[in-house]
């Protein structure tokens, strides 16, 4: 039940695109569509942002969106907006007894 | 309006026990599966335990197996977790969270969490 793997911190400009990787294993991310992304602000509940890898809940930015290859996820934060500076977890299913691990998290900070 | 409200949190001393609990409103909770995650204080996110619809599939972290129980009253509509020998590095914010349809494929609802702190 290691953590998956993500960078501690990711920055950009207004209007530009960043990505948040998540790395982890054939046990997790590469063995289950159930790849999910949330954001949170200070002192607040996370929100679920992406789910099953790339599906968007109602609400949500299109700005948003989730792919992954092999044992990696992505989230893919388009149009860079000052809301959108928080932090920003994945996390996976792991197996039946492991309903779900999280990453590390990724600090995101507009410039 | 989906609404999870846990209560049950506080301060106790090392090797206690608390019990936390979760109201749900708003949706069908008898319908999804639940879990508990929690947050040390300026740390990550940690799933701790979770339990299917019908309580027939349990599971836990490592990190609480043997000491933490997840169950569910679909008539009462609430979550519970009965935490025992606690540690200090039990302290954090436990949020009560429910599921997407498919289970394990997300948690599309957390509660404003509840503060456990386990004093030395």
């Amino acid at each position: 039940q290691s953590a998956l793997t993500q960078p501690a911190s990711v920055s950009g400009s207004p209007g530009q695109s960043i990505t948040i990787s998540c790395t982890g294993t054939s046990s997790d991310v590469g063995s289950y569509n159930f790849v999910s992304w949330y954001q949170q602000h200070p002192g607040k509940a996370p929100k679920l942002m992406i789910y099953e890898v790339s599906k968007r809940p109602s609400g949500v930015s299109n700005r948003f969106s989730g792919s992954k290859s092999g044992n990696t996820a992505s989230l893919t934060i388009s149009g860079l907006q000052a809301e959108d500076e928080a932090d920003y977890y994945c996390c996976s299913h792991g197996g039946r007894s492991t309903f779900y691990v999280f990453g590390t998290g990724t600090k995101v900070t507009v410039l | 309006e989906v609404q999870l409200v846990e209560s049950g949190g506080g301060l106790v001393q090392n090797g206690r026990s608390l019990r936390l609990s979760c109201a749900a409103s708003g949706f069908t909770f008898d319908d999804y599966a639940m879990n508990w995650v929690r947050q040390a204080p300026g740390k990550g996110l940690e799933w701790v335990s979770g339990i299917s619809w019908n309580s027939g599939i349990i599971g836990y972290a490592d990190s609480v197996k043997g000491r933490f129980t997840i169950s569910r009253d679909n008539a009462k509509n609430s979550l519970y977790l009965q935490m025992n020998s606690l540690r200090p590095e039990d302290t954090a914010f436990y949020y009560c969270t429910k599921d997407k349809p498919a289970m394990s494929s997300g948690l599309d609802y957390w509660g404003q969490g509840t503060l456990v702190t386990v004093s030395s």
